[in-house]
């Protein structure tokens, strides 16, 4: 079993909708939460942050952590067509150096 | 500059030779990571470095593999008499704090795309 699982897709959604991506994890020390945006060809991006449970919004964007289910997501309200990437989600243990990603879903917004 | 420079942007090599491949991580930044990506999946860690000193070499997949960064600047990682399973996309990632510290930001490089062939 992996340590991150994500769902690859793809995506795709109109422009204007509401976007939920989703990992699940298995290591419960995980306290580190990320979520990294890449578009083609290009490095990943750090979107979001998250220490330990509970949500976050930055903008469009809100990322959720429920440590009691293993589950972390991020939502993209009124998604746009610049939104169109692959989303990473990243996570670590609270004093660990290895960071452990996702496959990547990859998401298209239609216009 | 202003972001994670690799180099090179590509490399074909021919199985049995040796790679190096550069990364000039953003400056001042403490920590330096190598990841390699194969296509469709998520980056996998290889190693990382906190100023010049290696502090974790747990994710390199075999003794032909190696890294290293004397000056706490630049790195290098080193594949040794390639082979075709280690075509993949090699990334570099920086941030401005020791590896394993709490809200560690990591800025990834656009990667060198290694073809052994």
């Amino acid at each position: 079993q992996k340590e991150v699982e994500q769902d690859p897709g793809p995506l795709s959604v109109p422009e204007g909708a509401i976007v939920s991506l989703n990992c699940t994890y298995s290591n419960s020390a995980f306290q580190y939460f990320m979520w990294y945006r890449q578009y083609s060809r290009k490095g990943p991006e750090l979107l979001m942050y998250t220490y330990s449970s509970g949500n976050k919004e930055d903008g469009r964007f809100t990322a959720q952590v429920d440590k009691s289910s293993k589950y972390i997501s991020l939502f993209i309200r009124d998604s746009q067509p610049s939104d169109s990437a692959t989303y990473l989600c990243a996570m670590s243990p609270n004093t660990g150096n290895q960071f452990y990603f996702g496959t990547g879903t990859s998401l298209t917004v239609i216009p | 500059g202003a972001g994670v420079s690799q180099s090179p942007r590509y490399k074909v090599t021919k199985r049995g030779q040796d790679v190096a491949l550069r990364c000039d991580p953003i400056s001042g930044h403490v920590s330096l990571y190598w990841y390699r990506q194969a296509l469709g999946q998520g980056p996998e860690f290889l190693t990382y470095f906190n100023y010049e000193a290696q502090q974790d070499k747990s994710g390199l997949p075999n003794d032909r593999f190696s890294a290293e960064r004397p000056e706490g600047s630049i790195s290098t990682l080193t594949i040794q008499r390639t082979e075709q399973r280690d075509s993949a996309m090699y990334r570099c990632a920086s941030s401005p704090r020791r590896g394993g510290t709490v809200n560690e930001k990591l800025f990834f490089g656009s990667g060198t795309q290694l073809s052994v062939l």
